[in-house]
C-alpha cells in the first residue's frame, strides 16, 4: 500500500485564484512526479524531482505552474492563476529511480469555479 | 501522440470469468508497467514486465509483452467485484524520466 501522502482531497478555487497541494513522498524515495488527470482519465506530466532538483518538466509548469521538493518539507504544487480548464484531479507519485514502480497518493481534486 | 494505448475504452464481464485488457505502444522501451485506479484512489501498479521478458505473473494476473508487434495484454483470471476499476498500461522509453500512460480501459466486474 502506498504511503504517499497528499493534501488536500479537495480543493475549490475561483479563477484567478492560486492554488496549492502538498504532498509529502514514501520515506526513502528519491523521486518524486506531479501528474494532471482529467476525467476522461487521460495523466498530464507535469513534472518531477530527484532529491529537490528538477529533472523534467513541461511547458505549461513553466508558466502558470510552480512546484518544488524542498528537503525536510513536504513537496508542492501551485497554480498562481487558476483557471476552468485546471480542473482536474492532481496526482502525486513517488519512486525509488525514475525506471521504477511509481506509488501514488490518493490525489488532490481542484475544482475551478 | 499516445506512447501508450489500451485498445478498449470499457469491458463488462460478471465474477469468475476471465478478461483481458490490450495495449499498444509507440516507441521502444525498457519496461511496461500495468496500473490500476479504482474510484477515489490513485493508481497502484499491478505488474512491471521489462523488455527482455515475455511474461509475468502477479497471482490471479498476467501480462505479456511483444515488442516485435509492440503490444502488451494484462489477463484477469477468476474476476472478483474488487476488480472493478479502471487499468493503464504505462511505458517509458530507453532514457526515460516519466511514465506515459494510456488513456485506460474502464473494467466492471458484476455479480
Amino acid at each position: 500500500n502506498s504511503k504517499v501522502i497528499q493534501t488536500p482531497r479537495y480543493l475549490v478555487k475561483g479563477q484567478g485564484q492560486k492554488a496549492k497541494m502538498r504532498c509529502i513522498p514514501e520515506k526513502g524515495h528519491p523521486v518524486v512526479f506531479w501528474y494532471q488527470q482529467n476525467k476522461n482519465n487521460e495523466f498530464k506530466f507535469l513534472i518531477n524531482f530527484q532529491n529537490q532538483e528538477v529533472l523534467q518538466q513541461i511547458d505549461m509548469t513553466e508558466k502558470r505552474f510552480s512546484a518544488e521538493c524542498p528537503s525536510n518539507s513536504p513537496c508542492s504544487l501551485e497554480i498562481q492563476s487558476s483557471e476552468a480548464g485546471d480542473s482536474a484531479l492532481y496526482l502525486c507519485a513517488s519512486s525509488l529511480g525514475s525506471q521504477n514502480t511509481l506509488y501514488f497518493g490518493a490525489g488532490t481534486r481542484l475544482s475551478v469555479l | 501522440s499516445q506512447l501508450a494505448e489500451e485498445n478498449l475504452w470499457a469491458l463488462s464481464v460478471h465474477e469468475g470469468e476471465s478478461v483481458t485488457v490490450n495495449c499498444s505502444y509507440k516507441t521502444s522501451i525498457t519496461a511496461l508497467q500495468w496500473y490500476r485506479q479504482k474510484s477515489g484512489e490513485g493508481p497502484a501498479q499491478l505488474i512491471l514486465i521489462r523488455s527482455n521478458e515475455r511474461e509475468k505473473r502477479n497471482g490471479r494476473l498476467r501480462a505479456t509483452l511483444d515488442t516485435s508487434s509492440q503490444s502488451s495484454s494484462l489477463s484477469i483470471t477468476a474476476t472478483r467485484c474488487e476488480d472493478t476499476a479502471v487499468y493503464f498500461c504505462a511505458t517509458g522509453d530507453s532514457g526515460y524520466n516519466k511514465l506515459t500512460f494510456g488513456k485506460g480501459t474502464v473494467l466492471l466486474v458484476s455479480p
